[in-house]
């Protein structure tokens, strides 16, 4: 099966600007998770969708990154305007919804520079 | 809140030794799941092995086996005959079973250990 897409590969911008990033899960997986890895630490959680309603978002800076996920299956992440601090790369995972113990299949993520 | 701590940053080991990489937890729940994820330079993590909590038995894949001690919270990671394509990122990570009013589980990571393999 097609894993997890993510686009672009890598980003660079300037403070202040925006940057919008893309997923694209594997299909008929109802949930959708975004997570910022920043450089030397694990993955944090920013959003978790199932289907196409937000469930998780307890963890997402509100004032400045948004997302959605158009029909329960793409989905997109934006940040503006970017800072210093958000250079990191962000992760999407998809998942079957339910309580079975298996692992989520993860895409390659966007290293976000911002400079 | 769950947490996960790895006080590894950085191991290395001998090509067809073998190591132990270290994880403990906490958590109040009595019933999850425990994963360890190995993440190389294309960034992409790839699930290594996988626990649940109500089973006694360590879980074991090929030359990756896992040491749970559910008392003491801690499950690490143990590689035999290491091999160069193991060098890489190594997350352990938590996840409950029950999903709550919030839906579907979240994991949560470990801060990793870079593994490096000496030839």
């Amino acid at each position: 099966e097609a894993g997890v897409a993510q686009s672009p590969r890598y980003k660079i911008i300037e403070k202040r600007q925006s940057v919008a990033f893309w997923c694209n899960p594997i299909s008929g997986h109802a949930t959708l998770y975004w997570y910022q890895q920043i450089l030397g630490q694990g993955p944090k959680l920013l959003i978790q969708f199932q289907n196409n309603g937000v469930v998780d978002d307890s963890q997402l800076p509100k004032d400045r990154f948004s997302a959605e996920r158009l029909k329960g299956v793409d989905s997109t992440l934006k940040i503006q305007p970017a800072k210093l601090e958000d250079s990191a790369v962000y992760l999407c995972a998809s998942s079957t919804s339910g309580t079975g113990g298996h692992g989520y299949t993860f895409g390659s993520g966007t290293r976000l520079t911002v400079v | 809140a769950q947490t996960v701590t790895q006080s590894q940053p950085e191991m290395s080991v001998q090509e067809a030794e073998t190591v132990t990489l270290s994880c403990t937890y906490d958590t109040s729940e009595s019933d999850y799941y425990l994963f360890w994820y190995k993440q190389p330079p294309s960034r992409q993590m790839i699930l290594v092995i996988r626990q649940e909590a109500y089973k006694q038995q360590n879980a074991t894949e090929n030359r990756f086996s896992v040491n749970f001690q559910k008392a003491a919270k801690s499950f690490s990671l143990k590689i035999s005959d290491s091999q160069l394509g193991d060098a890489a990122m190594y997350f352990c990570a938590y996840r409950s079973v029950w999903a709550g009013f919030q839906g579907a589980q979240k994991l949560v990571f470990g801060q990793g250990t870079r593994l490096t393999i000496n030839p």
